[in-house]
């Protein structure tokens, strides 16, 4: 069992429709992440929270909006979103975050499998 | 820019036989190096981390080494068993733009076959 909670576990929706994917931990974490990963693809970095901050923006379109409400949520909001944005949403987390001289190893949830149609 | 190989991108073994999987990367500066598996349309479930300071590291029948150096890592699986099928990844933290970042191979499909 993951120490990283993902919900929903699927999520079918239009292009015209505003959802929510939701990320918790509950191991002190300070450092939480969004990677988006396409079939027979490495997962690529998307934000990083550190510290409640978004540290890291790598240049995501801004039909993805994060949120971290608190040191163990994450949030990804989705609206307008188009077919190619299909694929599975990872959330990650670990002690303090990339910016912070952090070498522990990452966490991760078992993913949101997101469809757009 | 870091770019991180891993070959075979897909083996299959009989069970029971012992496994080396590869791993390349082309900027030696790096912090630390993960494996993960990932079993399909799941998550990534973390294996071992090797810091930059250290060799190897060891969990079960697992053995994960490194050659900073050589830009090289192997992930080594001891009596392997179909339950060890899944996708296995390498990742290596370094800087990258000014930040540090996780980069990514594009892994080794496993099968173990009975």
């Amino acid at each position: 069992d993951t120490e990283v909670t993902q919900t929903p576990k699927h999520l079918v929706m239009g292009m015209t429709n505003k959802k929510s994917l939701k990320c918790e931990q509950h191991m002190g974490h300070r450092a939480m992440y969004w990677y988006k990963q396409k079939a027979k693809k490495p997962p690529e970095l998307m934000f990083v929270y550190s510290y409640e901050k978004l540290s890291i923006n790598e240049s995501v379109p801004s039909r993805f909006s994060p949120e971290c409400p608190n040191s163990s949520l994450l949030n990804l909001h989705l609206h307008a979103l188009q077919p190619e944005d299909s694929a599975l949403y990872l959330c990650a987390s670990s002690h303090r975050g990339l910016a912070f001289g952090d070498n522990s190893p990452l966490h991760f949830g078992n993913g949101t499998r997101l469809t757009v149609t | 820019k870091q770019e991180v190989t891993q070959i075979p991108a897909a083996l299959s073994v009989p069970e029971g036989e012992n496994l080396v999987l590869n791993c390349s990367f082309t900027d030696s500066a790096i912090y630390n190096l993960q494996w993960f598996r990932q079993d399909p349309g799941k998550g990534l479930t973390s294996l071992l981390l090797i810091q930059s300071s250290q060799r190897e590291q060891t969990s079960g029948r697992l053995n994960a080494s490194l050659d900073k150096s050589s830009g090289r890592s192997t992930l080594y699986i001891a009596a392997s068993q179909p339950g060890d099928s899944a996708t296995y990844l390498c990742a290596v933290k370094g800087k990258q733009g000014g930040s540090e970042k996780l980069v990514f191979g594009k892994g080794t499909k496993l099968t173990v076959n009975p």
